[in-house]
């Protein structure tokens, strides 16, 4: 099996401006998150979606927003750039396994989408 | 709320030296546990998981790791480093249930390898 893709690998851009990546799952995944690494701030949970619906969110502005596809695809958009948005976005990929009364996931992540904001 | 620290920042061991990393957890009850890696400019790898049963869990590339529930305690051992194994290390708490998308990660390990 493929593993999770995020395209495009690297982005810069400058302040005020937008930015939308793309996260392809693990086929048969229908879980996809979305986290930012900072180097200060570590790895921080955005967002995740499951069958097309926001199911969990983190504590991030607005400006952060995301979708997901009926293919289970998943997009996240930043709007109007800051220079502290600058990070890698990482994005996982799970399918919920259910024993001992919950449901349990394993996350797979892809390589990352690297953000430079100028 | 459930948290996760890893109390070394840097680890700095000789190649064929033996490794642990530490990581504590916070959580009310039996957590999932996980273990991923870290190479520069790449995404995480999972290592190892812990959910339930056997305390001691193996992993990929000779990675072990023991569930201690009295010291809320989940760490990260390898018997003999390899100057590969030089990377990242991030001990990892959920996701389940209510929360089945977020996991919550610590800190970070950063592990050097000397020749």
């Amino acid at each position: 099996k493929a593993g999770v893709t995020q395209t495009p690998r690297y982005l810069i851009k400058t302040r005020g401006q937008q930015v939308t990546l793309s996260c392809s799952p693990i086929s048969g995944h229908r879980s996809v998150s979305w986290y930012q690494q900072t180097p200060g701030q570590g790895l921080q949970f955005l967002f995740e979606y499951f069958s097309e619906t926001q199911r969990n969110k983190g504590n991030f502005p607005g400006r952060f927003s995301g979708r997901q596809f009926s293919n289970s695809r998943s997009e996240m958009n930043v709007s109007t750039l800051e220079l502290g948005d600058s990070a890698l976005y990482l994005c996982a990929s799970s399918h919920p396994e259910y024993g001992s009364s919950q449901y349990k996931n394993i996350q797979y992540f892809g390589a990352g989408t690297r953000l430079s904001v100028l | 709320a459930q948290s996760v620290t890893q109390p070394d920042i840097h680890i700095t061991v000789s190649e064929g030296a033996s490794l642990e990393l530490r990581c504590n957890y916070s959580y009310g009850a039996t957590p999932y546990l996980f273990w991923y890696v870290q190479s520069p400019g790449q995404g995480l790898q999972l290592l190892l998981k812990y959910f339930s049963g056997d305390t001691l869990v193996q992993g990929i590339k000779g990675f072990e790791a023991e569930f201690k529930r009295s010291q809320s305690s989940f760490n990260l051992r390898k018997p003999s480093v390899h100057w590969s194994d030089a990377a990242e290390y991030f001990c990892a708490v959920g996701p389940f249930n209510t929360n089945a998308g977020k996991s919550t990660f610590g800190d970070g390990t950063t592990l050097t390898v000397k020749p």
